[in-house]
Order: C-alpha cells, then structure tokens, then sequence
C-alpha cells in the first residue's frame, strides 16, 4: 500500500509568517510521529499522536509550534511567525501501535529566510 | 542524560567489500533498539530491529548485533553496493517508551 506522504515537499517562507506542513500516514495507523532534523543532525521529536489526541507534546520547541490530527488521519503541523532557526526538514512517521516500527514519510524541508 | 551516539561519522568502503557502522548506547532500560537508511533527500527507511532478548539478528544482506554487557549495537552490511551509500541512524527505545532517541548516524559511502 502507499507509504507515509507529506506536503510541501520544500517550502521557502519569509522570517514572520506561517507555515503549515502536512502529513498523511499509512491508512490504519493509530500512532503519528512529528520530527525535526536540522542539517547533519539526528531526528529531534516534536509531538506524538495516538488516534487523534496527543498524549505527548513534550517535543515542541515553543508555543509557535503546534500540530493537531483529525479523523485518526490526516496530521498538520503548524509554525506561527517563523524563525530562521527553524529552518530544517520536518518528518513524519506513522506506526499500527504506539511501540511498533514507524515508517517515515519523505519530508518537508523549510527555509526561512 | 542519557544518549545514543556513533562512534565513526563517515565510513568509506569500496563496492563488495563487508562494512560495519557501531553505535553506543547508554540507557539499561532500553529493550528495542531500530536501524534506519536515510538517503540523501529522502525521510529514514527502517532495515532492521532487534529487542534486548536476542544478540543477533539477519535480515537481507543485513546483521544487527547487540552486546548488552558493552551497550554497543552494530550494523553490518555484506557485499556493500553503491546503492547502500547513506546516512545510517540507529536509535533506541526504553521499555515501555513510545519514543525512540535517535542518533547523529553514519554516512556511509560506497566507491564503485
């Protein structure tokens, strides 16, 4: 079946504004997974959804970042008067449970000028 | 606190040759531990996994190994092809943890 999928691919933004970044995961998996990796760096966690509530949002950097889910599917991300230190690919993951193997999407990859 | 790290940033092999990329661990509690493949504009592809009940286990051309007694996880790869030259993450799950803590990785690179 199709895999994790996000969207933009690449978005360019001016310092300020928002984004939304968008993911969909394998249909049928209750657990989604927001990660941030900056360049040449390991995966940084975000947020944690189990159906559509977020049990874990330990992850977010501060109060600009948020992310909601509807319909146990679709996930958006959002970034609110965007900084350039938030320049970074945005990844997505999605798995059948909370403790199995999750699947990443491609990315979003943000530049904030 | 507790992290996961790789001991080599880059590693370079020449095509058929075995390659082994490590990784260390401090966290007891960890019982799950995850290989991941990320090439170059692309999000991670899981490989292989291993819980802490085992030390060894194969995939495809893939071996994980863990030493719970040195906390070191390694990944080796056989007859390594251009096609295997990546970023190779492993990361780490306590139990009971949803969340794995992933490390900087590896850039393997793979000379024809």
């Amino acid at each position: 079946g199709a895999g994790v999928s996000q969207s933009p691919s690449n978005k360019v933004t001016e310092k300020g504004k928002d984004v939304e970044l968008r993911c969909d995961p394998i249909s049928g998996h209750t657990a989604l997974y927001w990660y941030r990796q900056r360049l040449g760096q390991g995966l940084e966690f975000l947020i944690y959804f189990q159906g559509n509530s977020a049990p874990d949002k330990s992850g977010l950097p501060s109060d600009r970042f948020s992310a909601e889910r509807t319909g146990e599917s679709v996930s958006t991300l959002t970034i609110q008067r965007t900084q350039q230190e938030d320049s970074a690919v945005y990844l997505c993951a999605s798995s059948q449970g909370s403790l199995e193997t999750q699947y990443f999407g491609p990315g979003t990859r943000l530049l904030v000028l | 606190g507790e992290s996961v790290g790789l001991h080599l940033p880059t590693l370079s092999v020449q095509e058929g040759d075995n390659s082994i990329i490590n990784c260390a661990y401090s966290n007891s509690a960890s019982d799950y531990f995850i290989w991941y493949k990320q090439e170059s504009g692309k999000g991670p592809q899981f490989i292989i996994d291993i819980r802490s009940n085992m030390d060894k286990r194969q995939g495809q051309r893939v071996t994980v190994l863990l030493n719970k007694t040195v906390k070191h996880l390694s990944l080796q790869i056989a007859a390594t092809q251009p096609g295997d030259s990546a970023v190779y993450f492993c990361a780490e799950r306590a139990g009971g943890s949803y969340i794995p803590t992933f490390g900087r990785g590896t850039s393997l690179i793979v000379h024809p």
